[in-house]
This record gives C-alpha cells, sequence and structure tokens, in this order.
C-alpha cells in the first residue's frame, strides 16, 4: 500500500535553531517527492522539489535530501525564524497521483 | 503570480443544506482537485478533473459531487450537508510538466 509517513507529529524549538522533519514512504513507482509549507488557516505552497536522481536540494533556509534506496526524505530549516511556524507536509508522486504525508507541525518560540 | 482562488474562506451550514464551493484558477491548467483535510489524516482526494466536464472520483466522494463547466472553474457541491462534512475544503490545480500542486486558500466549512 502507497503510504507517507511524517515524523516528528509536532516540533517547538526556539527561535535561531534549527530542526530536521522526517519523510518516510513506501510508494511505487516513484517519480519525484515535494514539500510543502502550510501556514495555519492557509493553503499549502511548495518549498522544494526532489526527483529520482537527486540527493539534496537547498532554497533559502531549507534543505531537503533524499536516499531512494531506503525511501527516506528529510526537510532541514537553518537558523529558524518565527515565521518558520506552520505544518510541512511530504508529498510522494507516483505516476500522476499525490500521497501526501499528515505533516510535522513546527512551533518556533522567540 | 499564478493564483487559486477559492470564493468562500469560512462558511457554516446547517444539516440538510445544500453547498457549494467555489474555485477558479488563472493558471489555463487543464487539472483541477478538491481535496479535504482533517487533524490527523492529512489531505483526501475527493474528486478531480482532467478537462472540462470531465471528472473522475478520488479516494472519498461519497456525498459530493463536482461540476466543471469552464476549464478555469471547478465546484464542490454537497447536496445535502451532514456533520462529518464539517472540514477544511482545498482547491488545486497542477502543471503538467513538473507535478506541482497549486493550492488555493481553502474553505473551512461548518456544518450545524
Amino acid at each position: 500500500k502507497n503510504q507517507v509517513e511524517q515524523s516528528p507529529q509536532s516540533l517547538i524549538i526556539l527561535e535561531g535553531k534549527n530542526c530536521t522533519l522526517q519523510c518516510n514512504y513506501t510508494v511505487s513507482p516513484f517519480s519525484n517527492l515535494r514539500w510543502y509549507k502550510q501556514d495555519t488557516g492557509r493553503g499549502p505552497v511548495s518549498l522544494t522539489i526532489m526527483t529520482f536522481s537527486e540527493n539534496t536540494k537547498s532554497n533559502r533556509r531549507y534543505t531537503a535530501t533524499l536516499d531512494a534506496d531506503t525511501k527516506q526524505s528529510s526537510l532541514h530549516i537553518t537558523a529558524s525564524q518565527l515565521s518558520d511556524s506552520a505544518s510541512y507536509i511530504c508529498v510522494v508522486i507516483p505516476d500522476h497521483k499525490y500521497i501526501f504525508g499528515t505533516g510535522t507541525r513546527l512551533k518556533v518560540l522567540a | 503570480d499564478v493564483k487559486v482562488t477559492q470564493s468562500s474562506r469560512y462558511l457554516v451550514k446547517r444539516t440538510g443544506e445544500k453547498v457549494f464551493l467555489e474555485c477558479v484558477q488563472d493558471m489555463d491548467h487543464e487539472n483541477m482537485f478538491w481535496y479535504r483535510q482533517d487533524p490527523g489524516l492529512g489531505l483526501r482526494l475527493i474528486y478531480f478533473s482532467y478537462d472540462v466536464k470531465m471528472k473522475e472520483k478520488g479516494d472519498i466522494p461519497e456525498g459530493y459531487s463536482v461540476s466543471r463547466e469552464k476549464k478555469e472553474r471547478f465546484s464542490l457541491i454537497l447536496e445535502s450537508a451532514s456533520t462529518n462534512q464539517t472540514s477544511m475544503y482545498l482547491c488545486a490545480s497542477n502543471r503538467e510538466d513538473t507535478g506541482e500542486l497549486f493550492f488555493g486558500e481553502g474553505s473551512r466549512l461548518t456544518v450545524l
């Protein structure tokens, strides 16, 4: 069964600290993987896309990694800011279908 | 700036009422989607449409119908709202070449 699992479910960190969010998937075939950021009460917005051949991709303070062998991805946030408080959703895309994780809710405290 | 617009951010309806949720995209995308999002369950696909007047059931279509009369507009209809349809509803369209989904801001529906 195609599944995407994210951990932790929720996370609280202090402003300026780094954190890493995890995404494990059992999806086949694999086309690509995306991380979305969803602010409270808003729609998700794409942060980054990872294709099968990519290991690491950075977008400002966000760095996504992908290990296609172990079917794991991570999203690392550097020097967190209050505006990083949001839910982060991992989406795996096998052949034009979208499999969503349940998200990690991140809270950044001043 | 690309945009998916959902007509209502917040709605409160009574059980048995008919509910229309409207969604418009300005990116000339072929594919449009309706999801509902509930705590702990993630996004679940209700219906999607790959062309005007074409629709396909998603994972949870029961109690819902859709309409796509024009390419830019995709409507979700609750014929007779029930309390278990209280949820956040998200409309999306996608770029076929990259697969990127573009979401609207969401419509939070409460059915009393």
